[in-house]
């Protein structure tokens, strides 16, 4: 069973910097494109970016909110994902989630998500 | 960048009826890359439909897609209880993977 469990959510100063976590298991980690998508309070959901397997070059793609504060970044021998968030800004508060693209075919629809962790920017 | 739109923003129905959500892109797009989900409050969303008709798994086929060019939709056949949610559409074939901005479907 495919499990993604996010971690490191809380409350943050304006300004200051947070790492997320996404624990995964029941897949090939190795072998999987992995994404981060937020949703702000009362919003719809919202991409922050994308990191290819390291056989397709480890890029990262950005959405334009959050380009230049944040970084996506993996470690394939912890099977776990992050995304550290710079500058944090008040707009930053929401729930994110990691989820992940089919190892076979690429780009693809996420069909697995995790349960998400809040992050709220407020001083 | 591709643009998604959904309408509408809030559709109320009765269980039993039919559903008709649709989303437009700005331009357009392969139909190979446009996927729906489901999404309630305090869960994960879920994948519906990718690649613009073909369910995922475990989905009942009350759901369905359809669509080209700029303009897709999703219907749901007849309203269960529990597919009263907030609506999605996704373009996933480039960078940035665009949402809409959801349709609520809410109980009449």
């Amino acid at each position: 069973e495919v499990q993604l469990v996010e971690s490191g959510g809380g409350l943050i100063k304006p300004g200051g910097s947070l790492r997320l976590s996404c624990a995964a298991s029941g897949f090939s980690f190795t072998d999987a494109w992995m994404s981060w998508v937020r949703q702000a309070p009362g919003k719809g959901l919202e991409w922050v970016g994308l990191i290819k397997t390291k056989s397709d070059g480890g890029t990262t793609d950005y959405g334009a909110p959050v380009k230049g504060r944040v970084t996506i970044s993996r470690d394939d021998s912890k099977a776990t994902l992050y995304l550290q968030m710079n500058s944090l800004k008040i707009e930053d508060t929401a729930v994110y989630y990691c989820a992940t693209e089919d190892i076979v075919v690429v780009p693809s629809a996420y069909e697995h998500w995790g349960q998400g962790t809040p992050v709220i920017v407020s001083s | 960048e591709i643009v998604l739109t959904q309408s509408p923003g809030t559709l109320s129905l009765s269980p039993g009826e039919r559903a008709t959500l649709s989303c437009r892109a700005s331009y357009n797009v392969f139909s190979s890359y446009v996927a729906w989900y489901q999404h309630k409050p305090g869960q994960a969303p879920r994948l519906l439909i990718f690649g613009t008709s073909n369910r995922a798994t475990g989905i009942p086929d009350r759901f369905s897609g359809s669509g080209s060019g700029t303009d897709f939709t999703l219907t749901i056949g007849r309203l269960e209880p529990e597919d009263f949610a907030v609506y999605y559409c996704q373009h996933y074939g480039s960078s940035p993977r665009t949402f809409g901005p959801g349709t609520k479907l809410e109980i009449k």
